[in-house]
């Protein structure tokens, strides 16, 4: 089944304590990309990923980190979370003109 | 600064009567555009695309959007709803590599 998986689903943690949110697809899809959705403002892009090794900034990257050293996987890193990061973050990927972007089931994160 | 609005973030309507949400774009030239849908609990999925072409395109479920560009607007429409289209919906438009979402309209249908 054609997917994109996200883990953990819900993430409960502490500001400064440094954590991953993976996320995969078996698609084969070139373009990847991170959103935060948090009420009254949608989703908002963090990073998006053309092709391995080549990544670049949303509308709202500061804070976080990726990485595309693999076609398939295209972690979201956050070296030392505050409470503003607390949001739902979905996970997506297309292919490279398809322009219609897969959604994964998205993690919850809290910081307290 | 690139934006996409969308007119109303709560809708409350009863089964049968008709739909229409608002979206307008800010950008000039070329787009893509977008509206998906977010049913509770799930993730969002596709309900229609326009890239070029009949401005009047015709997505899943029923839904449709009519592509306006001297109006720079995309808005969805559904000539009689149900229960099972109580959720949330965003228009998105592709601009470049990005992709930008308006902030999302929360439809209740009321049975």
């Amino acid at each position: 089944e054609a997917q994109v998986t996200q883990n953990p689903r819900y993430l409960i943690t502490v500001t400064g304590k440094k954590l991953t949110v993976t996320c995969s697809q078996n698609m084969n899809h070139e373009y990847m990309s991170w959103y935060r959705q948090d009420p009254g403002l949608g989703l908002r892009q963090i990073y998006y990923s053309m092709n391995v090794e080549v990544t670049d900034k949303g509308d709202v990257p500061e804070g976080y980190k990726v990485s595309r050293k693999e076609k398939r996987n295209f972690p979201l890193i956050l070296e030392s979370p505050s409470p503003n990061q607390t949001s739902l973050y979905f996970c997506a990927s297309s292919s490279f003109g398809a322009y219609e972007q897969y959604f994964g089931p998205g993690t919850r994160l809290t910081v307290t | 600064a690139q934006s996409v609005s969308q007119h109303n973030h709560h809708v409350i309507l009863s089964e049968a009567a008709s739909l229409e949400l608002g979206c307008n774009y800010s950008y000039g030239g070329t787009v893509n555009l977008f509206w998906y849908v977010q049913y509770p609990g799930q993730h969002l999925q596709l309900l229609l695309k326009y890239f070029s072409g009949d401005p009047l395109v015709k997505g899943i479920k029923g839904f449709e959007a009519e592509f306006i560009k001297s109006k720079f607007s995309f808005n969805l429409r559904k000539p009689s709803v149900q229960w099972s289209d109580t959720a949330e919906y965003f228009c998105a438009v592709k601009r470049g590599n990005k992709l930008v979402f308006g902030a999302g309209t929360i439809l209740r249908v009321k049975s």
